[in-house]
Order: C-alpha cells, then sequence, then structure tokens
C-alpha cells in the first residue's frame, strides 16, 4: 500500500510570506500525485494534480508544485500567502495501477494578518 | 448545477442501530469513492466502485458495507455502528478513476453513542 507524509501538521505563515508544505510519498515508482484544499466546514477540492507530464504543475490559486523523483517529494508552494489560502491542505497519491486512493493527514495552514 | 449530494448532513445514533447514508452524484460519473476523516488521521478510503455492480475495499472496509445498483447513487451502509465509528464522512465521485479530479460532497458528520 501506498503511504504519504505531510511533514507539519500545522504551519503558520504572515500574509505576503512563502507557503511551503512538505509532502513525501512511499512508491519506488512515481505514483500519480495530487494536492487538495479544505476549506473550513466544507468538502475537498483539486489543488493541482501531477501525472508525469511537466515535473513543475500549476493549480489554482497561485499554488504549484514540484515532483522530485530523487526525494520522492512533492512539496507545495505560493510566493505569497492571502488570508484565503487559510484551510487544510491534503497531499494524496494514486498507484498507477491501482484504483485506490491514499491521503496524507494533512496540513493546516494558517496565515498571520 | 454539477454536484455530489450526501444525506443526512448530521446525525447522531446509537450503537447497534443500523444506518444508511446516502450519496448521489449527477455527473455521470463512473468512480465513487467514500472516504472518513478523523483528527490527525487524514482521510481514509473506506470502499470505491469502479461502475455499477463494481465495488471494492478500500483502506478501511470494517463495519462497512456498500452497494452501486445505479451509476448516480453510492450508499454507504452500517449494519451495526460502534462508536469508533464516530467520524466525518465523505463521499466523492470522478470521471473514470481516482486519477481524474474527484468532486466531494459536503459531508456527513455521525456520532454513535
Amino acid at each position: 500500500a501506498q503511504s504519504v507524509t505531510q511533514l507539519g501538521s500545522h504551519v503558520s505563515v504572515s500574509e505576503g510570506a512563502l507557503v511551503l508544505l512538505r509532502c513525501n510519498y512511499s512508491s519506488s515508482v512515481p505514483p500519480y500525485l495530487f494536492w487538495y484544499v479544505q476549506y473550513p466546514n466544507q468538502g475537498l477540492q483539486l489543488l493541482l494534480k501531477y501525472t508525469s507530464a511537466a515535473t513543475l504543475v500549476k493549480g489554482i490559486n497561485g499554488f504549484e508544485a514540484e515532483f522530485k523523483k530523487s526525494e520522492t517529494s512533492f512539496h507545495l508552494t505560493k510566493p505569497s500567502a492571502h488570508m484565503s489560502d487559510a484551510a487544510e491542505y491534503f497531499c494524496a497519491v494514486s498507484e498507477r495501477n491501482g484504483n485506490q486512493f491514499y491521503f496524507g493527514t494533512g496540513t493546516s495552514l494558517t496565515v498571520i494578518p | 448545477e454539477a454536484q455530489v449530494t450526501q444525506n443526512p448532513r448530521y446525525l447522531i445514533t446509537v450503537t447497534g442501530k443500523k444506518l444508511t447514508v446516502t450519496c448521489s452524484q449527477n455527473m455521470n460519473h463512473e468512480y465513487m469513492s467514500w472516504y472518513r476523516q478523523d483528527p490527525g488521521l487524514g482521510l481514509r478510503q473506506i470502499y470505491y466502485s469502479m461502475n455499477v455492480e463494481v465495488t471494492d475495499k478500500g483502506d478501511v472496509p470494517e463495519g462497512y458495507k456498500v452497494s452501486r445498483k445505479e451509476k448516480r447513487n453510492f450508499p454507504l451502509i452500517l449494519e451495526s455502528p460502534s462508536p469508533n465509528q464516530t467520524s466525518l464522512y465523505f463521499c466523492a465521485s470522478s470521471l473514470y478513476g481516482p486519477t481524474n479530479e474527484q468532486f466531494f460532497g459536503p459531508g456527513t458528520r455521525l456520532t454513535v453513542l
């Protein structure tokens, strides 16, 4: 089974500062990789996904993530945090030859005015 | 409006009393899935369905049943709920499989006393 590790269950940044949320996966074969966001009291929505095309993936709301095979990582970044970015962020994977879906434990992002 | 709906949104029940949480999507999606979300554990997949009459276990299927008799509906059944099934449940759907964007319902908060 796949596993996804998100380092840091809580991250705080100042408004306008860089956002960096970390994600590592366990598979030796690079899976499909995703970042989902959950705003308070809502369901999840897709931010971006990696499916083996470009290693730098751009998503919605100014977020992007870089796939690094050598580090088995897929960290999420945004150059300048906005108050509206406060939410819970989940990294997730899907195996290339499977139909299951695995989420990380999530990182709660707080943006300080 | 394209959406995934779940009912009920909130449910308090007692141990052993059978319950069903309904899930319906209007996007003609083939893949549907149930997740439970618990603090510190992220979301974990309970069951998924690749198409009508095709269902399979996710990571935490014990104590749950599902059925997929119609493409649009994917109910989650707890035949004998126990307190450890107290959780926030999400239904999701995607066009063909987990590598496509999953659209999530609003969630069902279940408390088993």
